[in-house]
């Protein structure tokens, strides 16, 4: 099973901020928390990972709760090339969940 | 530029022709993985491999095999396809090392069985 649970998807105007939440209830100390997106017709692409402290990257952030069993990550002003799937993972998670469909609205 | 590479891109073939989808990494990556995935659904791991000569089963049986004779090569056969198996295959790769067990994925072959 996966080891992380994400709604099924969510919907967001254009240039608004976009938060998609992630729980991990089972993390263990040392695991870091991966987010992927996946563009359509094509392979998962990396985004964002951290282990305790909120990361910013030049495409997204990712917020991470005191407690680490859940995480947001954060598209500050979302376009339409971000319609995509996004996907939480943690460290050595072989079994992908479906992950949040995300959906932009013009 | 792609450092994970898949060929064929498409591949339309009969029904009980044997195939192989081609896999290759350029990053030196020990563990690599092969998921198959329907437009719109989960990604389902078939395989995957921690190093040269060590192969997996995931949790979809898919009647397929694969083989790491190469750290660098890791491709899948289907003995004898079928309409069944029509779907888009994904190989990835990662790093062992916790903190950067970061997946980095092909661009996918997309199996058609007629």
């Amino acid at each position: 099973d996966a080891k992380t649970t994400q709604p099924n998807s969510m919907e967001s105007n254009e240039e608004e901020p976009v938060h998609l939440p992630c729980n991990h209830s089972t993390i263990s100390g040392t695991d870091y928390i991966h987010w992927y997106r996946q563009l359509p017709s094509q392979g998962p692409e990396y985004v964002i990972h951290g282990l305790t402290s909120n990361v910013n990257n030049r495409m997204a952030s990712l917020a991470i709760a005191e407690d680490r069993k859940s995480s947001t990550l954060i598209l500050h002003r979302a376009t339409l090339r971000d319609a995509a799937v996004y996907y939480c993972i943690l460290d050595y998670q072989l079994i992908w969940g479906a992950g949040t469909k995300l959906i932009i609205k013009p | 530029e792609a450092d994970i590479y898949q060929t064929p891109r498409y591949l339309v073939i009969g029904t009980g022709k044997k195939i192989t989808l081609e896999c290759s990494q350029t990053m030196g990556h020990d563990k690599m993985y092969w998921y198959q995935q329907d437009p719109g659904m989960e990604l389902h791991l078939i395989h995957y491999s921690y190093g040269v000569n060590s192969t997996e089963k995931g949790d979809l049986s898919s009647e397929s095999t694969v083989s790491r004779i190469r750290t660098e090569h890791f491709p899948l056969t289907l003995e004898s396809a079928r309409p069944s198996h029509t779907s888009q295959y994904l190989c990835a790769s990662s790093e062992l090392k916790r903190g950067i067990y970061g997946y980095t994925f092909g661009s996918g072959t997309r199996l058609t069985v007629v």
